[in-house]
């Protein structure tokens, strides 16, 4: 079955630092990529998403994510964060054209002053 | 354009109870789907709706059902409630042969 897995349950990071969160998945067709934030108290929102083309994807923000296809991977990346980045991030996968999204379990990035 | 909305956002239930939720689509959006979060499952799919058929369906017992209309608007219904069902229940709609989803704000569901 198809799964997605988030490597780190919580990161704790000082502003301005560089933010790596991983994600890998499961399923070997042809799947969409997603990543999503969810600010507290606030809704799911999408960050940025993959489709095809460019591995390298950029979404708001300042967010970017890459898609290598060879180690099942999308992992979401920013520079240089900021206090209002703290927020949950999920990465979710579905195959192409089935609506049965999978998400991760989610990473809490908590971005201190 | 507005979001994705759901009704209500809150809800109180006791156990063996049943409870529908509601859940309006980006007008023109015909796929519709609900996602259960939970602190300890995190968010899984339920089911997905599109042009009032269920095409896809997560692994949830036979309490949790849906149902699309003509407009496009889903319902969720769970019946037989457990302490186990407490969670965020999230809609997301798409436009047909996008792959694409748009959330929206939860009805967050407590059985008491």
């Amino acid at each position: 079955a198809q799964s997605v897995s988030q490597h780190n349950h919580h990161v704790i990071l000082s502003e301005a630092a560089s933010l790596e969160l991983g994600c890998n998945y499961s399923y070997g067709g042809t799947v969409n990529l997603f990543w999503y934030v969810q600010y507290p108290g606030q809704h799911l929102q999408l960050l940025l998403k993959y489709f095809s083309g460019d591995p390298l994807v950029k979404g708001i923000k300042g967010f970017e994510a890459e898609f290598i296809k060879s180690k099942f991977s999308f992992n979401l990346r920013k520079p240089s964060v900021q206090w209002s980045d703290t927020a949950e991030y999920f990465c979710a996968v579905k195959q192409y054209n089935n609506n049965d999204m999978r998400f991760g379990a989610g990473t809490r990035l908590t971005v201190k002053p | 354009k507005a979001g994705v909305t759901q009704t209500p956002r809150y809800l109180i239930k006791t156990r063996g109870q049943q409870v529908t939720l509601s859940c309006s689509p980006i007008s023109g959006h015909r796929s519709v789907s609900w996602y259960q979060q939970t602190p300890g499952q995190g968010l899984q799919f339920l089911f997905e709706y599109f042009s009032e058929t269920q095409r896809n369906k997560g692994n949830f017992p036979g309490r949790f059902s849906g149902r699309q209309f003509s407009n496009s608007r889903s319902e969720m219904n769970v019946s037989t409630l457990e302490l186990g069902d407490s969670a965020l229940y999230l809609c997301a709609s798409g436009l047909a042969g996008s792959n694409e989803q748009f959330f929206g704000p939860g009805t967050r569901l407590t059985v008491l």
